[in-house]
């Protein structure tokens, strides 16, 4: 089955810095790459996604990018703020079981 | 639209008793899954129903876990005995999938723990 990586667990930053997550993952037939937060005592809610068929995509400060011959994939935050402040989950799943299989998390701290 | 709805938000048994766990999806998505997440880690899959069918249960622990969704809306998940090691949030998930990749739409989640 897929298997995903994710680092780093912690990341700490100042406001206004950049902040990278990075996520590998381990079937080649995987093709939907979808990014939640997750706010304490919270439901993980989706941020941005992106499919096997593009390299990049950009939803404001939010931006993933996607290495499908590397197998890797990327979450950017630019200009944090402390509400950015969450767990971040990468995830990797494949056209033929519509499961996502979750990386550990990586807890993001921006402080003011 | 209404969100996913779970119940009870938090549980605590003790160990060896039984605890059932509710979940009603979006309306319309025809896909349900239950998630177990424990402390610092990510969500991991138990059980995914496309309608009232279990498509996949291979990480179920079948001889204690058990799952229903009748007539392809809501589902329960139940546990029974339930064990020290089952304490977790219990994530409840729907989506509509078969043309291409959805989004899944999680509920607040089933905090429970076994004493």
């Amino acid at each position: 089955g897929e298997n995903v990586e994710q680092h780093p667990s912690t990341l700490s930053v100042q406001e206004g810095d950049s902040a990278v997550i990075k996520c590998t993952y381990s079937d080649s037939a995987s093709n939907y790459f979808p990014w939640y937060k997750q706010e304490l005592g919270k439901r993980p809610q989706l941020i941005i996604d992106i499919r096997s068929n593009v390299g990049e995509k950009k939803d404001q400060r939010i931006a993933v990018t996607l290495n499908k011959t590397a197998k890797h994939f990327s979450l950017h935050i630019t200009e944090t703020q402390p509400e950015d402040s969450a767990v971040y989950f990468c995830a990797a799943s494949s056209g033929g079981s519509y499961i996502p299989t979750f990386g550990r998390g990586t807890s993001l701290i921006v402080h003011p | 639209e209404a969100g996913v709805v779970q119940s009870p938000r938090y549980k605590i048994i003790e160990k060896k008793q039984p605890v059932a766990f509710w979940c009603n999806p979006i309306s319309g998505h025809n896909t349900l899954y239950w998630y177990r997440q424990n402390l610092g880690q990510g969500p991991e899959l138990l059980i995914r129903y496309e309608n009232e069918e279990a498509v996949d249960d291979s990480q179920l622990p079948k001889d204690r876990f058990s799952a229903e969704r009748l007539k392809g809306v809501d589902s329960t998940l139940k546990i029974q005995p339930a064990e020290l090691g089952d304490s977790a949030v219990y994530l409840c998930a729907s989506s509509v999938q078969g043309q291409g990749h959805s989004p899944l739409h999680f509920g607040n989640g089933t905090r429970l723990t076994v004493t």
